[in-house]
């Protein structure tokens, strides 16, 4: 099946600048997109979410952009701490109870 | 709220051997689900219960069963162990209806030898 994919496997980060993790998706019906972070040795921790009706949502130091027209995601982390290394997941979905489909993850390494 | 439970946190198997990985969640939900992750891959789904009562098949079954106990508790059975089924195991949890965020457990580190 269609399945969500990621640019890079690892990005290296100094400490205080932006990061940016971005996601490629194949499957044009999706309508729901998920962040997750997962830190070594625990479960994956939900950051942010976006549906397909918009292009952009902010959180707290984090803002997902969602360009549907070249099925693209990112995730923009400002000011990168020492804990926000870990892998970052995207997911979406397009069943209508949200069964979620996970891209590889990407590695963010945070160096002072 | 505990969230997402899982038992138990480390399991060492020999091939042939049958375990259950025991999941509960705290929040009301009605869909759990239970993954598999593999080194330097994401998710992928092995099964997941819509509402309670209900169980389907995800992306990777085989060797696998499950039972929806009641709303709180979804278990996943390894019927007969192989080393192709050494991974960590996730569950997790959503409210569905239009939520779709999913709660995960801490996880279950499985190595079968």
């Amino acid at each position: 099946g269609e399945s969500v994919g990621l640019h890079l496997p690892t990005l290296s980060v100094q400490e205080g600048d932006n990061s940016i993790i971005n996601c490629a998706y194949s499957n044009s019906a999706s309508d729901y997109f998920i962040w997750y972070k997962q830190e070594s040795g625990k479960g994956p921790q939900f950051i942010i979410d976006i549906r397909s009706n918009m292009d952009k949502r902010q959180g707290q130091r984090v803002t997902v952009l969602l360009n549907k027209t070249v099925k693209h995601l990112s995730l923009q982390i400002a000011a990168t701490q020492p804990g926000d290394s870990a892998v970052y997941f995207c997911a979406d979905t397009t069943d209508s109870w949200g069964k979620l489909q996970f891209g590889a993850g990407t590695q963010v390494v945070v160096t002072p | 709220n505990a969230g997402v439970t899982q038992t138990p946190k480390f399991q060492v198997l020999k091939t042939g051997q049958s375990m259950t990985l025991q999941c509960a969640q705290d929040m009301n939900h009605n869909s759990m689900y239970w993954y598999r992750q593999d080194p330097g891959m994401g998710l992928r789904l092995i099964y997941y219960s819509a509402s309670e009562g209900t169980t389907d098949k995800g992306e990777v079954p085989n060797g696998y069963n499950v039972s929806r106990l009641n709303k709180r508790e979804f278990s996943l059975r390894l019927e007969s162990a192989a080393p192709s089924q050494t991974s960590v195991y996730f569950c997790a949890s959503s409210a569905a209806d239009g939520a779709y965020e999913q709660y995960f457990g801490p996880g279950t580190r499985l190595t079968v030898t």
